[in-house]
């Protein structure tokens, strides 16, 4: 996803809730996705990746939706603890341009007790 | 464990000055990068190297220079011309630069001006 400024969007949820984090990307020809955890201070970590074939992918505790048509990504995070909190971030990569891969700003999490 | 190691963690930058990033891998991994992250952006590549002796210009390469002598290393110089270094660093690698698979990182370094 794109954002534009200093601040990052914030998303805000009670210990034990579902996240969900949003992403809009920006290349139709994209078919690889990737979502970035960072914690403060560190680099980031890989959560969980999906393929353009597909429209859904789970993990433990995540689970990530690809609607192509309008190029829309999310990652909803389930029982949301307080571990979780950090930055997420998108990532999208085709196999145009020499598989560069492009980075959204991010949304910050944070997770209230 | 297998990882990417930076270093320093914090390193500051005299006016003039170069000064030089450290990334090292033991992935066994051919393809390196280097990211700029500033607030509230995302990452912007400044160079990349798919083999060893081999290396490219990303998207803000002005003021930088980097060098792959040796498949796990990549280190990264800020000269003097970059006019606006303070940022955090990110090294990361992958496999082979030509498919589609996620980069793994180090945990960064954070360059500031004196």
């Amino acid at each position: 996803g794109e954002s534009v400024g200093l601040h990052l969007p914030t998303l805000s949820v009670q210990e034990g809730d579902n996240s969900i984090i949003n992403c809009a990307y920006s290349n139709s020809a994209s078919d690889y996705f990737i979502w970035y955890k960072q914690e403060s201070g560190k680099g980031p970590q890989f959560i969980i990746d999906i393929r353009s074939n597909m429209d859904k992918r789970q993990g433990q505790r995540v689970t990530v939706l690809l609607n192509k048509t309008v190029k829309h990504l999310s990652l909803q995070i389930a029982a949301t603890q307080p571990g979780d909190s950090a930055v997420y971030f998108c990532a999208e990569t085709g196999n145009t341009g020499g598989f560069k891969t492009i980075f959204g700003a991010g949304t910050r999490l944070f997770v209230k007790a | 464990d297998g990882g990417i190691t930076q270093s320093p963690k914090y390193l500051f930058r005299k006016e003039g000055q170069n000064v030089t990033l450290s990334c090292e891998q033991n992935l066994n991994h051919d393809a390196m990068y280097w990211y700029r992250q500033d607030p509230g952006q995302g990452l912007r590549l400044i160079y990349y190297s798919q083999i060893v002796n081999d290396f490219q210009k990303g998207d803000i390469a002005e003021g930088y220079s980097v060098s792959r002598e040796k498949k796990e290393s990549f280190p990264l110089t800020v000269t003097s011309a970059q006019k606006n270094p303070t940022a955090f660093y990110l090294c990361a690698s992958r496999w082979d630069r030509n498919s589609n698979q996620p980069q793994h990182f180090g945990d960064g370094t954070r360059l500031s001006i004196l």
